[in-house]
């Protein structure tokens, strides 16, 4: 059982392309992340969605558009790609804030990454 | 402000136990995690930690904060060549959203 999935694994595209990462959770959370990891290993967050409202949108270039058609889904159109913009982008999600507070359930899955190549 | 830091590197050898530790600036974090991220995976809860708590045990693993110092530590006893990885923690913030990864250190396991 997949709690959170991406698709594709792995992307491999040209400069100035328009591609989409997808992100599916099965855990009836309502919020959901996605983080830019570098070839330095460090990890940022980039958006937060809960119940389908943007909540959190970091400095990020207006080329990343995030779009949540439903709670258990976030995916990530990135337009004009640039050789910059090659890293692994997670996926994740969490309880809501307030059950989260509530029922002391204080965790967040991440989705196995998309590998971005940009060429 | 938020940062969270921690060291880049460990090296230890199998059967040894293994201390990596994390120090972050915002003393209004709620909870703090351990995560591990193999070769090519994405990042795997490990543990988590409530900031009102010292320690927490769980199986190989134990986890020590200090809150006044800001310090967060994962031991792993008797450490295995699988155990190698990065490992990341993370603060989070009562009330809001967003959580703060540090750094990430590389745990390498000699056999």
């Amino acid at each position: 059982d997949t709690a959170v999935s991406q698709t594709p694994k792995y992307l491999v595209t040209q400069m100035g392309n328009d591609k989409s990462i997808k992100c599916e959770q099965n855990l009836g959370h309502d919020t959901m992340y996605w983080y830019k990891q570098d070839s330095k290993k460090f990890l940022k967050i980039m958006f937060s969605y809960n119940n389908k409202e943007l909540i959190i949108n970091e400095t990020v270039p207006n080329r990343f558009s995030p779009k949540s058609p439903d709670k258990a889904h976030l995916n990530l159109h990135i337009n004009s790609l640039e050789l910059g913009d090659s890293a692994v982008y997670f996926c994740a999600s969490s309880q809501d804030l307030i059950r989260r507070l509530a029922e002391s359930q204080e965790t967040q899955y991440f989705g196995p990454g998309t590998r971005l190549l940009v060429l | 402000g938020e940062d969270v830091e921690q060291s880049l590197f460990l090296s230890v050898r199998e059967g040894d136990s293994s201390v990596i530790n994390c120090t972050y600036t915002d003393s209004s974090s709620t909870y703090l995690y351990w995560y591990k991220q193999e070769p090519g995976a994405g990042l795997q809860l490990l543990t988590y930690i409530f900031s009102n708590m010292d320690m927490k045990q769980d199986q190989r693993l134990t986890v020590l904060l200090n809150k006044k110092d800001k310090h967060l530590s994962l031991r792993i006893a008797d450490t295995q060549t699988g155990d190698s990885a990065i490992y990341f923690c993370a603060e989070s913030m009562r009330g809001t959203y967003k959580y703060i990864f540090g750094t990430g250190t590389r745990l390498k396991v000699l056999a």
